[in-house]
């Protein structure tokens, strides 16, 4: 089983550049998240889809949008690269939103703005 | 904005120690759930607990949710290489869906 697959797997931007992050799973999980990790900082929820067709803002939103294509795909958009979005970042799924549901994520991005 | 702290940040010790690592808030949480994330790749669910006082075991590791639902511990037996990693707590406060991430446990295990 594929899990949660995230491409591309590195990339370098150039300031002011825009680019999609693509995610999906094959689990058939409801909810999907969308993170960024950087060092000292831990994992900050950027966006998350409780379900299908439904989108909400995490912690750290400011300059990305997201979209939940169908139950499988939920793809992270930067619209104008900033430097401060150099991180990686990590798609993940759950069953459900409740409490006794865990996160499978997938290998991360690595994103570097210049 | 809840917070958690783990403790301490980087931990490096001899293959066959024992070793605790934890993580605290002064908020209230409807569960807790612990990650392994080993370099390149994502976090890996441990285990997820949800009653105050829960403990579970996982082979050599030892989950404890604390009584008041606002801390928890992680003890790892007899430490051995293939437990080096960064250990996560995360915690859904109540009345929320999502779960917030602590900053992370680094630890190394020296053959």
């Amino acid at each position: 089983n594929a899990g949660v697959t995230q491409t591309p797997k590195f990339q370098v931007l150039k300031t002011g550049q825009s680019m999609t992050l693509q995610c999906a799973q094959d689990m058939n999980h409801n909810s999907m998240y969308w993170y960024r990790q950087d060092p000292g900082m831990g994992l900050r929820l950027i966006y998350y889809s409780a379900s299908e067709g439904t989108t909400d803002k995490g912690e750290v939103p400011n300059g990305y949008n997201v979209s939940r294509l169908n139950k499988r795909e939920f793809s992270l958009r930067l619209e104008s690269a900033a430097p401060s979005q150099t991180s990686v970042y990590f798609c993940a799924s759950s069953s459900s939103t409740g409490r006794n549901y865990g996160y499978t994520f997938g290998s991360g991005t690595r994103l570097t703005v210049v | 904005t809840q917070l958690l702290e783990q403790s301490p940040q980087f931990l490096s010790i001899q293959e066959g120690e024992n070793l605790t690592v934890y993580c605290n808030s002064s908020s209230v949480f409807s569960s807790l759930q612990w990650y392994r994330q080993e370099p390149g790749e994502g976090p890996v669910l441990l285990v997820t607990v949800v009653t105050g006082g829960e403990v579970k075991k996982l082979k050599r590791l030892t989950f404890q949710f604390g009584d008041a639902r606002k801390d928890s511990s992680l003890h790892i037996t007899a430490a051995q290489p293939g437990d080096t990693g960064l250990y996560l707590c995360a915690a859904m406060g109540s009345g929320t869906y999502k779960y917030i991430f602590g900053t992370g446990t680094r630890l190394k295990v020296l053959a």
